[in-house]
């Protein structure tokens, strides 16, 4: 069973800096991985998507690394705001029959920045 | 619409209840996700539907819950006997197509918060 673990739990800094969120993954056989940011009482927005022949994707101010092999991803958020506020959850997608589509999640990374 | 929409968006019902639960996909979307969200928990993976049928219903956690997606578009998640512990977040998602050479991203609506007192 595919496992996904997300490193920390929580993070509070103060506006300006640049973040580090990570996911890891059990199972390296994935056909792609989301990165999503979840707003409280809200649904999930989907923030990048990596397909897992790539290594990264950016999003303005967001970049997504991937290493299949290792079964780990990172966020980086660069010049982090106030706004950023939420939490940022790591799903994967199995390579493989009838799991394919469904989302294994991470427990979510819960971000504050201060002012 | 513009994205997927669920309702109703809270729900709070007594104990040993019958709750229904209705998503409406992005139009044109084949693949619809149901997915259940505890407090402080990632989403978990109920049940997926591709077109009308489900093609992977391996996340039920038993006989109460059951799923339909009758014309492949709109779905409803029916939950009989509520209990306590069914109380969460019901997220549903949609995607375009599952097949090899798509990104199969997935979009979610807002969910629906379900209490059973």
């Amino acid at each position: 069973k595919q496992e996904v673990t997300q490193i920390p739990a929580a993070l509070s800094v103060p506006e300006g800096e640049n973040l580090v969120l990570n996911c890891s993954f059990t199972d390296s056989a994935i056909y792609n991985l989301q990165w999503f940011r979840q707003d409280p009482g809200k649904g999930l927005t989907s923030l990048l998507l990596i397909q897992s022949s790539q290594r990264e994707q950016t999003s303005g101010r967001l970049n997504a690394s991937l290493d299949k092999s290792s079964g780990r991803s990172t966020l980086y958020i660069a010049a982090s705001q106030p706004g950023d506020s939420a939490t940022y959850l790591c799903a994967v997608t199995l390579d493989r029959g009838s799991t394919l589509g469904r989302l294994y999640f991470g427990r979510g990374t819960q971000l504050t920045v201060w002012p | 619409g513009a994205g997927v929409s669920q309702t109703p968006s809270n729900k709070v019902t007594e104990k040993g209840k019958y709750v229904e639960l209705r998503c409406d996909p992005i139009s044109g979307h084949t693949a619809l996700y149901w997915y259940r969200q505890s407090l402080g928990q990632g989403p978990e993976f109920l049940i997926y539907f591709q077109g009308t049928g489900a093609a992977d219903d391996s996340g039920l956690p038993n006989d109460r819950f059951f799923a339909v997606r009758p014309e492949g578009s709109v779905s409803t998640l029916k939950i009989q006997r509520t209990e306590r512990g069914d109380s969460a977040v019901y997220l549903c998602a949609s995607s375009l197509r599952e097949l090899a050479e798509s990104y199969n991203e997935q979009f979610f609506g807002p969910g629906t918060r379900l209490t059973v007192l």
